[in-house]
């Protein structure tokens, strides 16, 4: 089983709608928990940190689901300038910070 | 504040050639650095990190290397390129356990 692991789409979908990705770990000690947001070709980049009460920030609501090990990302009225890949990534637990990342979920919003 | 910067943006390499990549980070001191590797359509893949200077862990064991001369300056060498060696390479910094990565810009590196 992989340590991070995500559907990899492509998620088609319109402005104006909701969406959401999930995405599972492996390790159960795991403490720290991001999503970023990469575009084709660039860095990836801190779309918001998942905190275990949920939180949201504008359109964006992530959540954390200790029990199950998997974590979620809902996108709420898309924009064209969603599209890009989101990235699930979790901490190792361990003496240094070591985060794992998904292969990433593909969002193409259209007119 | 923070910023990270990694250079070359592109590089074009033969097989069998050095390689030599560079990262600093400004505006924090003693920051967690890393070297990730991104292959055409897929995952990041964690080769090297490093918690202080001359401290260097290495992920997976391949054709690279990492050195850490300065609290703030990382570097990915190779003696001798290989095809395989090709993809989008990240170098981020963290200030420490369990913190978020920020990510310099990447080097597009294609071995021919």
């Amino acid at each position: 089983r992989k340590e991070v692991e995500q559907d990899p789409g492509p998620f088609n979908v319109p402005e104006g709608a909701t969406v959401a990705f999930n995405c599972t770990y492996s390790n159960s000690a795991s403490q720290s928990f991001f999503w970023y947001r990469q575009d084709c070709r660039k860095e990836p980049k801190l779309l918001m940190s998942v905190y275990s009460s949920g939180n949201e920030d504008g359109r964006f609501t992530a959540q954390l689901n200790r029990a199950s090990q998997y974590i979620s990302l809902l996108i709420r009225d898309s924009k064209l300038s969603d599209s890009a890949t989101y990235l699930c990534v979790v901490n190792l637990s361990g003496g240094y910070n070591k985060l794992i990342f998904g292969a990433g979920t593909r969002l193409a919003v259209h007119p | 504040s923070q910023t990270i910067h990694q250079w070359p943006a592109t590089l074009v390499q033969p097989v069998g050639s050095p390689l030599s990549l560079e990262c600093t980070v400004e505006g924090t001191s003693n920051p967690n650095l890393y070297w990730y590797r991104q292959a055409a359509g897929r995952g990041l893949q964690l080769l090297f990190y490093s918690v202080g200077i001359g401290q260097i862990s290495s992920e997976v064991p391949q054709n690279l290397s990492a050195s850490r001369p300065q609290d703030r300056q990382f570097i990915l060498s190779s003696k001798k390129l290989l095809l395989s060696d090709s993809g989008f390479y990240l170098c981020a910094w963290a200030k420490g356990i369990n913190e978020k990565l920020f990510f310099g810009s990447g080097t597009q590196l294609s071995v021919l």
